[in-house]
């Protein structure tokens, strides 16, 4: 079975610091990973995805965030936060396997506070 | 291109009560997924449809129910309302086509009195 630990609950920072929101991930096939975000009262926005090649992916809005298939990990990165990154972001996976199903496992959230 | 549209956007309903919420997807997605919001137990998978047919479940209860019409819309039914209830239900819709990027509605707030 798939599973997804997003290893801090809440990470604060200071604005224009760097930042980094760690998730690991338990599957025994190749999966899919996403990272998605969620401002206050409102649903889940894809902030980027990990389907296959290049194992760093990019956001348009300077997030990062690396497949490391060996540690079985999919960390999420800016060099430098704004206040508006203040949200809280969930990692996802899913799997080939399931027969592209829109099942995905999210952890638990992390709730990124970016302080003046 | 409108996104994935769900009503009502909040609601207030009594224990044993039951409750329907709507959910739109983006024009030309088949496959529509149901997820549940709890500050205990977070995002959990409820259901999927694709083609009007349910083609995946996770583990609630039977009083959970959905269905999906021919224009892809689709509806989730809670019935016997509980406490515990009280939720964020997300909708999310996808091409069903390649890997399952979903793209999630702002959702409907349900709050069990």
């Amino acid at each position: 079975a798939q599973s997804v630990t997003q290893l801090d609950s809440q990470v604060p920072v200071f604005e224009e610091a760097p930042v980094e929101l760690r998730c690991n991930y338990s599957s025994s096939v190749s999966v899919y990973l996403f990272w998605y975000v969620q401002y206050p009262n409102q649903g889940l926005q894809l902030l980027l995805k990990y389907l296959s090649g290049s194992t760093l992916v990019e956001s348009i809005n300077g997030f990062e965030a690396e497949f490391n298939k060996s540690q079985t990990s999919f960390h999420l990165r800016k060099p430098s936060v704004h206040i508006s990154d203040t949200a809280e972001y969930f990692c996802a996976v899913s799997g080939p396997l399931s027969g592209n199903t829109g099942k995905l496992i999210f952890g638990q959230g992390t709730t990124l506070q970016v302080k003046p | 291109k409108a996104g994935v549209t769900q009503t009502p956007r909040y609601l207030i309903k009594t224990r044993g009560q039951q409750v329907t919420l709507s959910c739109s997807p983006i024009s030309g997605h088949r496959s529509v997924s149901w997820y549940q919001q709890t500050p205990g137990q977070g995002l959990q998978f409820l259901f999927e449809y694709f083609s009007e047919t349910q083609r995946n479940k996770g583990n609630f209860p039977g009083r959970f129910s959905g269905r999906q019409f021919s224009n892809s819309r689709s509806e989730m039914n809670v019935s016997t309302l509980e406490l515990g209830d009280s939720a964020l239900y997300l909708c999310a819709s996808s091409s069903a086509s390649g890997a399952n990027v979903l793209t999630f509605g702002a959702g409907s707030r349900l709050t069990v009195l």
